[in-house]
């Protein structure tokens, strides 16, 4: 079993809808939450990060984890064709070194 | 300011160049990081210093020689390469190698032919 399983997509939606973006995860060591967002052939941007189980609130963009069923996610509302890109969920252990884990990514397609 | 900065964008090398990729932040942090990433894959970890001393080498070819010059910067210098060794190379830095949320480059990319 993968560390950290997110589904690869790809996803199509029409713009304006609500997208729902999730990674599973099975080390409960880890404890540190984040979200990139990396376009074709650039680097990873770093869109949310957070530590705690709940809700964080970004403009259009919502994290959300919880710890309990090990599964976090990324909200995006009114989702624009601007939105097109790979989104990549990363954890970092509690402690020590960080050591990031990346999900493999999914790709998100919002069409117009 | 969160840039972190890559040149060149793009190289392309044959197997017996030596060249080298460079990275540069000036956010203060102290921890810099080097990850190779191809295709519809995540990145993949190489190397991480912290305070300007190697703290991390996953296993990586001694074709791939990473330096810190000083806290800012940041070369990975190349060596013999193999067509395999083409992806985008991406440098991170964080504030500290712990639990810091890192910041990406734009990333280089890299041919060998």
């Amino acid at each position: 079993q993968k560390e950290v399983e997110q589904d690869p997509g790809p996803l199509s939606v029409p713009e304006g809808a609500i997208v729902s973006l999730n990674c599973t995860y099975s080390n409960s060591a880890f404890q540190y939450f984040m979200w990139y967002r990396q376009y074709s052939r650039k680097g990873p941007e770093l869109l949310m990060y957070t530590y705690s189980s709940g809700n964080k609130e970004d403009g259009r963009f919502t994290a959300q984890v919880d710890k309990s069923s090990k599964y976090i996610s990324l909200f995006i509302r009114d989702s624009q064709p601007s939105d097109s890109a790979t989104y990549l969920c990363a954890i970092v252990n509690s402690g020590g070194y960080q050591k990031v884990t990346f999900g493999i990514g999914t790709k998100l397609q919002v069409i117009p | 300011d969160t840039e972190v900065t890559q040149t060149p964008k793009h190289l392309v090398m044959g197997m017996t160049n030596k060249k080298s990729l460079k990275c540069e932040q000036h956010m203060g942090h102290r921890a810099m990081y080097w990850y190779k990433q191809k295709a519809k894959k995540p990145p993949e970890l190489m190397f991480v210093y912290s305070y300007e001393k190697l703290s991390i080498n996953e296993s990586v070819p001694s074709r791939f020689s990473p330096e810190c010059p000083n806290s800012s910067l940041l070369n990975l210098h190349l060596h013999a390469l193999q067509p395999e060794d083409s992806a985008l190379y991406l440098c991170a830095s964080s504030l500290t190698s712990l639990q810091e949320t890192q910041y990406f480059g734009p990333g280089t990319r890299l041919l060998v032919l």
